[in-house]
């Protein structure tokens, strides 16, 4: 059975610094999102990654996939206030269930 | 834009009542599932549908029933509601299991049981 651990859970940063969200899964994953949920709202699709060696980028945001390692990364490049939100990591089981992560809430301070 | 609707945002019932949550997309989605979101567990899978009339249970179905009697609408039953299934609710709806696409969600019921 698929599971999705994210790390870390929490992250406090300062404005203009970089971090990286990691996301393990446990078995084969045919693709894995990334989800943006803002405090009171619903989940925002960020990405989709399909292969291996995958990556996307958007803004400040870049996601990569690495199959072999079962490790998908989303890295923030000098944070805003903007991207203060919680993010979650989903890999697709091979039933088309989409199994989640606990979600990784982030604060970024002026 | 996929639009997916749930009925209520914030529900208040009494331990034992008969709970409805309903859930409608207007893009013709084939799939659609309800997921409940509690602090530190992520988003767990109650249930599913790929079609209509189908059902496929998710990771934790126990109190749970779900029906999918149009595409368009799925809706979660709590046969008699009890105090730990005080949660946000979440419907989430995407095209078939062949496509990449991702998960639409709706803005989630949130659910008190007293």
């Amino acid at each position: 059975e698929l599971k999705v651990e994210q790390n870390p859970l929490f992250l406090s940063m300062q404005e203009g610094k970089n971090y990286t969200i990691y996301c393990n899964y446990s078995t084969t994953s045919d693709r894995l999102y990334w989800y943006r949920q803002d405090p009171g709202k619903s989940l925002e699709s960020l990405f989709v990654l399909l292969s291996n060696g995958a990556v996307k980028q958007e803004g400040r945001l870049m996601a990569s996939l690495d199959t072999k390692a079962r490790l998908s990364t989303l890295h923030i490049t000098a944070a805003v206030h903007d991207l203060s939100a919680t993010y979650f990591c989903a890999g697709s089981s091979n039933t088309g269930k989409l199994i989640f992560g606990q979600g990784t809430t982030l604060q970024v301070k002026p | 834009d996929v639009k997916v609707t749930q009925s209520s945002r914030y529900l208040v019932k009494r331990t034992g009542e008969k709970v409805f949550l309903e859930c409608v997309q207007d893009m013709d989605h084939e799939n659609m599932f309800w997921y409940r979101q509690d602090p530190g567990l992520g988003l767990r899978l109650i249930y599913f549908s790929y079609d209509v009339k189908m059902k496929e249970k998710g990771d934790i179905p126990e109190g749970y029933s779900v029906s999918r009697e149009k595409k368009e609408r799925f809706s979660l039953i709590l046969e008699s509601a009890s105090t730990n299934q005080t949660s946000m609710y979440l419907c989430a709806s995407s095209l078939g299991t062949a496509n990449n696409s991702p998960l639409h969600f709706g803005n989630g019921t949130r659910l008190t049981v007293t």
